[in-house]
């Protein structure tokens, strides 16, 4: 059973504008919280992280939001560039083990 | 350092065969994860290491997988026999007690035929 979730396949967006792609998890005990990006023909980097005594956590054009209660996240990126279509993946970890477990991905295309 | 390296790259091969991919962690990284990437089920966790020992193989969808670990520099992950189902794309990737968080290789993009 999917623990995390993506439900969004794909996103458009126009160059200059927010992106918003989210995520949700069922299991409470998870306590931090990844976003990867990953190009085509290449492995998934790291992107931004949040542990979950934040709820907020910002890397210049990139937010990371947490919402415990929702058991909810989200990435924003603003403004949304052409370099930043990928594949995003969310994924989570409990504190037990170093083990994450990653969403399905959804793919940004951002439009010049 | 060169990152998590990984091969081959792609490998094509036919139905029952054996296949044997290749990973090489960064030096110092104390776990060792493999994983799948399909479009139904995203990055698939099947198997991990923590210091060359098998922690959790729980992902492993058969018996035709099995995975090795036999020195803190070298991993590989076997496929025998293989079957047109297991196409997919295959990441290692490396980590240390201390980092949440993972280090990709490029992956392996496996096509069964």
């Amino acid at each position: 059973d999917q623990q995390v979730k993506q439900n969004s396949p794909s996103l458009s967006v126009q160059e200059g504008r927010i992106s918003i792609l989210n995520c949700d998890y069922t299991n409470s005990m998870f306590d931090y919280f990844l976003w990867y990006k990953k190009y085509p023909a290449e492995g998934p980097t790291f992107l931004i992280s949040i542990s979950s005594i934040k709820d907020k956590n910002e890397d210049g054009r990139f937010t990371v939001f947490l919402n415990k209660s929702a058991k909810h996240l989200s990435l924003h990126i603003v403004p949304s560039q052409p370099g930043d279509s990928a594949v995003y993946f969310c994924a989570a970890s409990a504190d037990t083990g170093n083990q994450f477990y990653f969403g399905t991905g959804t793919s940004l295309t951002v439009i010049p | 350092d060169a990152g998590v390296i990984q091969s081959p790259r792609h490998e094509v091969t036919e139905m029952g065969q054996e296949v044997t991919l290749r990973c090489k962690p960064i030096s110092g990284h104390d776990y060792l994860f493999w994983y799948r990437q399909t479009m139904m089920r995203g990055l698939e966790l099947l198997i991990y290491f923590n210091n060359n020992v098998p922690i959790d193989d729980s992902g492993m969808p058969e018996d035709r997988f099995s995975a090795k670990m036999p020195n803190a520099s070298f991993s590989t992950l076997k496929i025998q026999p293989s079957e047109p189902r297991d196409s997919a794309v295959y990441f290692c990737a490396s980590s240390f007690i201390g980092t949440r968080g993972y280090t990709f290789g490029s992956g392996t993009r496996l096509t069964v035929v």
